[in-house]
């Protein structure tokens, strides 16, 4: 089946701008992981979804970042007034549940002018 | 808090070397550790888990609670194996992982 799936794969913006990513978890899996990746520095938890229960966001770094999960299953990562310390790969990763292997997506390169 | 430290962003080694990238983490209950992989162009992916205590593609990691290690080593390096290495460490009643900053190895020919 398919694996982890995230559009777009690449999204060039102007600062202040507001940026929709996407990501299509496996189907089936339970727990869904975005994370900000970033050069040299390795990866970096946003926002956290198991199941129905409320959402873990305690890796969001201002609130200009939100993220939702609809149905159990696509997730969407809205980052508004983009500035340009947000310009990073953002990943998307799910799990079968937690504590288990995560699998990833290819991630979005979002790069802000 | 739990943390994961790779002591080396870079380690770069000849083909039929052996190799060991570092992992050290700090939990103090009983931890889940990976391996993750990226290969150039590749998306990360899972090498190993510690409770799996399987070999993949020739790596091994052995996960030492005294010294709260779980080294990754390979015997003989291949050029295939250059990429980027990530350890995670998950524990806890979430389950967010704790990803380290990540090994560059390179293998040369």
């Amino acid at each position: 089946g398919a694996g982890v799936s995230q559009s777009p794969s690449n999204k060039v913006t102007e600062k202040g701008k507001d940026v929709e990513l996407r990501c299509d978890p496996i189907s089936g899996h339970t727990a869904l992981y975005w994370y900000r990746q970033s050069l040299g520095q390795g990866l970096e938890f946003l926002i956290y979804f198991q199941g129905n229960s409320a959402p873990d966001k305690s890796g969001l770094p201002s609130d200009r970042f939100s993220a939702e999960r609809t149905g159990g299953s696509v997730s969407t990562l809205t980052i508004q007034r983009t500035q340009q310390e947000d310009s990073a790969v953002y990943l998307c990763a799910s799990s079968q549940g937690p504590g288990q292997p995560q699998h990833f997506g290819d991630g979005t390169r979002l790069s802000i002018l | 808090a739990q943390r994961v430290t790779q002591p080396e962003k870079l380690l770069s080694v000849f083909k039929g070397a052996p190799v060991e990238l570092k992992c050290n983490y700090s939990y103090s209950g009983s931890p889940e550790l990976f391996w993750y992989v990226q290969y150039s162009r590749q998306r990360l992916q899972l090498l190993l888990r510690h409770i799996s205590r399987e070999s993949i593609k020739g790596f091994t990691a052995d996960l030492n609670k005294g010294e709260t290690s779980f080294h990754l080593k390979k015997p003989f390096a291949q050029e295939e194996d250059s990429a980027m290495y990530y350890c995670a460490l998950a524990s806890g009643g979430s389950y967010i992982p704790t990803f380290g900053r990540g090994t560059s190895l390179i293998v040369h020919p």
